[in-house]
């Protein structure tokens, strides 16, 4: 089963608007921790957010804010005020505290959402 | 601040041909990932490392191998190439018992095989 489900393979937005990806996550370990990542054109990995599951608040980085709806298993981004510097693919990922016992904390992946921003 | 370095950035292989991507960290992290990217898709985890000697595979291992022996370097081997392998290999560090945004990955590596 998928651990992270992200359904928009693809948004819209335009300049200035917010827009918000969804991700839903499948998890039956009560600690875990939910990021989101963005992958411009040139494929590095830059982090944006972090949410873990005993925290209270939801978490904000910025213009970032992860919308964090843990009974309904969803950790969707939200991104305020879009500039064209936004677009490029933006993943979910969920990583599990415990694993077979050990704390290994490898990432599970969604498949991504590939974010434009027009003028 | 090196952080995850991988090389090469990018490398065209001929089917059968083998190689090492080659993955080193100077934060002294005991956990050590290599995931692949295929187009469109998001990241799978190929091996990883909770420290030197100790490897264990991820979710998509066939087709490669990987050794520890030592905390910074973690290379990932190809034996025999398939045009299956052609990806973006990531390799990535973290802290033991580590939580919060402790991952760091390297810049990616291109690979195509042909």
């Amino acid at each position: 089963a998928q651990k992270i489900t992200q359904t928009q393979p693809g948004m819209f937005v335009q300049e200035k608007e917010a827009v918000t990806l969804d991700c839903t996550y499948d998890t039956s370990d009560p600690s875990y921790g939910l990021f989101w990542y963005k992958q411009p054109s040139s494929g590095e990995m830059i982090f944006l957010i972090y949410q873990g599951s005993y925290d209270q608040q939801n978490a904000t980085e910025g213009r970032y804010s992860l919308n964090f709806q843990k009974a309904r298993k969803s950790a969707n981004l939200v991104i305020s005020a879009s500039q064209l510097g936004d677009s490029a693919m933006y993943f979910c990922a969920m990583r599990e505290t415990n694993d077979r016992g050990s704390t290994l904390g490898r990432l599970y992946f969604g498949r991504g959402t590939q974010l434009t921003v027009w003028p | 601040n090196a952080g995850v370095t991988q090389t090469p950035k990018f490398r065209i292989l001929k089917i059968g041909q083998s190689m090492t991507l080659q993955c080193t960290q100077d934060m002294n992290h005991n956990y050590m990932y290599w995931y692949r990217q295929d187009p469109g898709m998001g990241l799978k985890l190929i091996y990883y490392s909770v420290g030197a000697g100790i490897t264990d595979k991820g979710e998509v291992p066939n087709g490669y191998n990987v050794s520890r022996s030592t905390t910074e370097d973690f290379p990932l081997r190809l034996e025999l190439a398939a045009p299956s392998q052609t990806s973006v290999y990531f390799c990535a560090s973290s802290p033991r018992g580590s939580s919060g945004n402790t991952i760091y990955f390297g810049e990616g590596s291109w690979l195509t095989v042909v």
